[in-house]
């Protein structure tokens, strides 16, 4: 059974970086697609990027001059950077494995809660 | 590349069947059979409930079931349980730039 686990700071300054990390366990990173998805309290699911575990990106083009992210096969993780976070970044940021077709996303992190403020 | 549009909220009644509807265009959800649903509780996380439209991941109850129509694809569950009551969000393979696009979720009231 794949798990993941996000973690990170939960208090991020504005105009600083926000810097998160999901570790996969139970299973290899790879070979599969990796998805970063967010969610403003009390709002919806929006998608940040995906990556495969060869390093190939996909960004949200709303969010893609602000947006890296990198995986590290050999720890089993992968990686999102945003950049000039405001109060607008305030989200659960979730990560999640990517299977069967395009948009299928079979297994979540518990997501981590990521604040924006002075 | 624009939010799928579901219907904000929806109910029924123990022991009903609801639909919900998730409506994109044909850069989307008119294209590809890439549409998977999730279901969210308050609190936690996401579970896939359907995925390539109408296929159910192991564990899933069969009272839950996916088709499409056009740029719209629906979600229905059958025999309406009281756990049934969450929110429900569509997402669909994107273009040919292979992005990701979710639904804006839509909250079932069990009555």
């Amino acid at each position: 059974q794949v798990q993941l686990q996000e973690s990170g700071p939960g208090l991020v300054k504005p105009s600083e970086t926000l810097s998160l990390t999901c570790t996969v366990s139970g299973g290899s990173i790879s070979g599969y697609y990796w998805s970063w998805i967010r969610q403003p309290p009390g709002k919806g699911l929006e998608w940040i990027a995906y990556i495969h575990s060869s390093g190939s990106t996909n960004y949200n083009p709303s969010l893609k001059s602000r947006v890296t992210i990198s995986v590290d096969t050999s720890k089993n993780q992968f990686s999102l950077k945003l950049s000039s976070v405001t109060a607008a970044d305030t989200a659960v940021y979730y990560c999640a494995k990517i299977c069967c077709g395009g948009a299928t996303h079979d297994y979540w992190g518990q997501g981590t809660l990521v604040t924006v403020s002075s | 590349q624009s939010a799928l549009t579901q219907p904000a909220s929806v109910s029924g009644s123990p022991g009903q069947s609801i639909t919900i509807s998730c409506t994109g265009t044909s850069s989307d959800v008119g294209t590809y059979n890439l549409v998977s649903w999730y279901q969210q509780h308050p609190g936690k996380a996401p579970k896939l409930m359907i995925y390539e439209v109408s296929k159910r991941p192991s564990g899933v109850s069969n009272r839950f079931s996916g088709s499409k129509s056009g740029n719209t694809a629906s979600l229905t569950i059958s025999g309406l349980q009281a756990e049934d009551e969450a929110d429900y969000y569509c997402c669909s393979h994107a273009g040919s730039s292979n992005y990701v696009v979710f639904g804006g979720g839509t909250k079932l009231t069990v009555l």
